[in-house]
């Protein structure tokens, strides 16, 4: 069955500091995967996405994210955190339902960031 | 240009009263989600339509209904609501299934 484990329920970081969210897939095909930011009391707003090609994405914010196909992993990165970072982070894979699709979401990461 | 507007934000309700959450979009996608978020489950689908005319189940459509009344709009109905309803639901929707979902504000709902 199609899965997303992020493995960090919360993290706190300092402002300035690198930060790494991680989140591994489970899917038999190609995945697609997405990375959304959540801010309190909002809607989700997507960050960056995958579907083939270079393995290293960009997003927006700042933000990248690497696809290792051997790992079976997408983790978010982020060189210098700022305090507008403070959300909610959630990795979706999307699967297909024959011509449509749907994403799979995990349980989140929320980050704080100290000052 | 709006996107995705759910109504109403808020809602109170009492065990076994009914209500429907509209959710209505003006970017002429085809699909359309419902999902509910609960703390430290992140979001689970309940109901998706993949084009008008057509709705299909989720991951936890029990106690659900739903609507695609027509390309803009998917409502959900919960027809005698429970405590355990209370939580904040999204409308999504996207234009083809690789497609990032756009999301709207949310709903949150308590039933008490």
């Amino acid at each position: 069955a199609q899965s997303v484990t992020q493995p960090d329920i919360h993290i706190t970081v300092s402002e300035g500091a690198s930060l790494e969210l991680r989140c591994n897939y489970s899917y038999g095909a190609t995945p697609y995967l997405f990375w959304y930011v959540q801010s309190p009391g909002q809607g989700l707003q997507l960050l960056l996405k995958y579907f083939s090609g270079d393995t290293l994405v960009q997003g927006i914010k700042g933000f990248e994210a690497e696809f290792k196909r051997s790992q079976s992993s997408f983790n978010l990165r982020k060189p210098s955190v700022h305090w507008s970072d403070a959300a909610e982070y959630f990795c979706a894979v999307g699967v297909r339902r024959g011509s449509q699709g749907n994403l799979i979401f995990g349980k989140g990461t929320k980050l704080s960031v100290k000052p | 240009n709006a996107g995705v507007t759910q109504t109403p934000k808020f809602q109170v309700l009492k065990t076994g009263q009914s209500m429907t959450l509209q959710c209505a979009q003006d970017m002429n996608h085809n699909s359309m989600y419902w999902y509910r978020q609960d703390p430290g489950m992140g979001l689970r689908l309940i109901y998706y339509s993949a084009s008008e005319g057509t709705t299909d189940k989720g991951e936890v459509p029990n106690g659900y209904n739903v609507s695609r009344l027509n390309k803009r709009e998917f409502s959900l109905r919960l027809e005698s609501a429970a405590p355990s309803q209370t939580s904040v639901y999204f409308c999504a929707t996207v234009q083809e299934y690789n497609s990032p979902l756009h999301f709207g504000n949310g709903t949150r709902l308590t039933v008490t």
